[in-house]
């Protein structure tokens, strides 16, 4: 069955560090998102990307954020400057929602960020 | 914004009982999910049902629209259950707002 890949599954980084976020979303897939997870906490959204362009991001999703799709098949999460509060787990996350009847979200297993 | 409520917040069943876990939204909607996170924190996606009744093996959900509730219903419980189930909602556009979970732990 085809699946969502993130690379690494683990980061550590130094606080004010840049930090790239990899992830293949599945092939036929349009729609591309990022969400995270605080430890213990729900399942916050931060950004979606449709047609090569954002086209939603929560309040979260603030100027040292950013997406890219940088070739036919890697999109990537970029934190310019990580602060401490950065530290979770994110997920990315695809739908094929031009299947109207099953627009079912489908999750990489993660990448957990630790900024020290 | 969207408001969504998940019931109960923890749940402790004995191997083979049955559970009903509940969210409750606080808008119209249009995508409804649910999802299990493993003790991996893996997010694996059990159903998407804006409304109506679907099954797959022990597991089914039921979406009330109109009354803004979801069930998810899990029979004959295993320990592989255990973990902490999401449901996520939207009424338009792509952003799902998630409830906090219910963390089911299924004891042998």
């Amino acid at each position: 069955e085809p699946e969502v890949t993130q690379t690494p599954s683990h980061q550590v980084t130094q606080m004010g560090q840049e930090v790239i976020l990899r992830c293949v979303p599945i092939s036929n897939h349009l729609y591309f998102y990022w969400y995270r997870q605080i430890l213990g906490q729900k399942v916050e959204f931060l950004v979606s990307f449709y047609n090569n362009e954002i086209s939603e991001k929560s309040e979260i999703f603030d100027d040292q954020f950013s997406v890219e799709r940088p070739d036919g098949s890697n999109f990537t999460l970029k934190i310019r400057s990580t602060k401490l509060e950065d530290s979770a787990m994110y997920f990315c996350a695809s739908s094929d929602e031009a299947d109207t009847t099953n627009e079912k979200l489908f999750f990489g297993s993660g990448t957990q960020l630790s900024v020290l | 914004g969207i408001q969504v409520e998940q019931s109960p917040p923890d749940l402790i069943l004995q191997e083979g009982a049955n559970s009903t876990l509940r969210c409750n939204f606080s808008d119209s909607v249009n995508n409804l999910q649910w999802f299990h996170q493993n003790p991996w924190g893996q997010l694996i996606n059990l159903f998407y049902i804006p409304s109506g009744t679907k099954q797959n093996g022990r597991l089914s959900a039921t979406t009330v629209a109109t009354e803004r509730y979801s069930l998810l219903y899990i029979s004959s419980s295993q320990t592989t259950d255990s973990g902490v189930y999401f449901c996520g909602q939207n009424n338009a556009g792509n952003m799902l707002t998630f409830g906090g979970g219910t963390r089911l732990m299924v004891k042998p």
